[in-house]
C-alpha cells in the first residue's frame, strides 16, 4: 500500500477567498496523478489527470501542478464559492499497476 | 451517455448474512474496479477486472469477499458472513484503458454497507 497524504484534512473558508490543498505520493515509479471532487451523495467526479513534472492545469477557477521530482501536487480554487464545497482526493498510479491509491482527502466549505 | 450506476445506494443487514452489491458500468469500458471506504480512511481499492477477467485481486481482504464480471458489463461484489468491519461504501469505477497514463476512472455514486 502506497502513502498518499493530503493536507490540510479539512477547511473552512468564506466565500470569495482562494484556497489551495496539498497532495503528497511518492515520487518513484510515478505514473499518474488524479483528483477528483466527491459531493455529499453524489459519485466522485474527475477533475484532472497529470503525468508530467511542471504540468498544470486549469478547469474554470480551479487548477493543478505536479512536481514529480519531490512528489507533491497542489489544487488551487480561485474566488471559492458555495458549489466548490466538497471533499477534494487525489489519487497516485504507479507503473505497471491498474488501480488508484488515494488519499483521504480535503473536505472543502465554503462559507456563503 | 449514462454514467456508472450502482445498487442497492443503501443496504443494512445483520452480521452474518450475505450480500450482494451490484455495478453498472459505462458501455464500452472494458475495465472495471471496485473500492472501499471505510469511515475516516481513504479509498480502498479491492479488485480489478479487464474484460470479464479479474487479474488483480490484491484488494480483498479476505476470502468472504468475492467478484464476478459478465458479458463485459455488470459486475457484482459479493461479501459472505458479512462482519461489522465491512460496513463502508463501496464504490465502482470503469474506464477505457487501464495501462494509459491518462486514463480516468468514472465512478458510480457507491452503496453504502452497514452491519449491525
Amino acid at each position: 500500500i502506497l502513502n498518499v497524504e493530503q493536507s490540510p484534512q479539512s477547511l473552512h473558508v468564506q466565500e470569495g477567498d482562494s484556497t489551495n490543498f496539498t497532495c503528497s505520493f511518492p515520487s518513484s515509479n510515478f505514473y499518474a496523478l488524479h483528483w477528483y471532487r466527491w459531493e455529499t451523495a453524489k459519485s466522485p467526479e474527475a477533475l484532472f489527470v497529470m503525468t508530467l513534472n511542471g504540468d498544470e492545469k486549469k478547469k474554470g477557477r480551479i487548477s493543478a501542478t505536479l512536481n514529480t521530482k519531490e512528489g507533491y501536487s497542489y489544487l488551487y480554487i480561485k474566488g471559492s464559492q458555495p458549489e466548490d464545497s466538497a471533499t477534494y482526493l487525489c489519487a497516485f498510479k504507479v507503473t505497471g499497476a491498474n488501480n488508484l491509491f488515494f488519499g483521504t482527502g480535503t473536505r472543502l466549505t465554503v462559507i456563503p | 451517455g449514462a454514467g456508472v450506476s450502482q445498487s442497492p445506494s443503501n443496504k443494512v443487514t445483520e452480521k452474518g448474512k450475505d450480500v450482494e452489491l451490484r455495478c453498472d458500468p459505462i458501455s464500452g469500458h472494458t475495465a472495471l474496479y471496485w473500492y472501499r471506504q471505510r469511515l475516516g480512511q481513504g479509498l480502498e481499492f479491492l479488485i480489478y477486472f479487464q474484460g470479464n477477467s479479474a487479474p488483480d485481486k490484491s484488494g480483498l481482504p479476505s476470502d468472504r469477499f468475492s467478484a464476478e464480471r459478465t458479458g463485459e458489463s455488470v459486475s457484482t461484489l459479493t461479501i459472505q458472513r458479512t462482519q461489522q468491519e465491512d460496513s463502508a461504501v463501496y464504490l465502482c469505477a470503469s474506464s477505457l484503458h487501464s495501462r494509459v497514463a491518462t486514463d480516468t476512472q468514472y465512478f458510480g455514486p457507491g452503496t453504502r454497507l452497514t452491519v449491525l
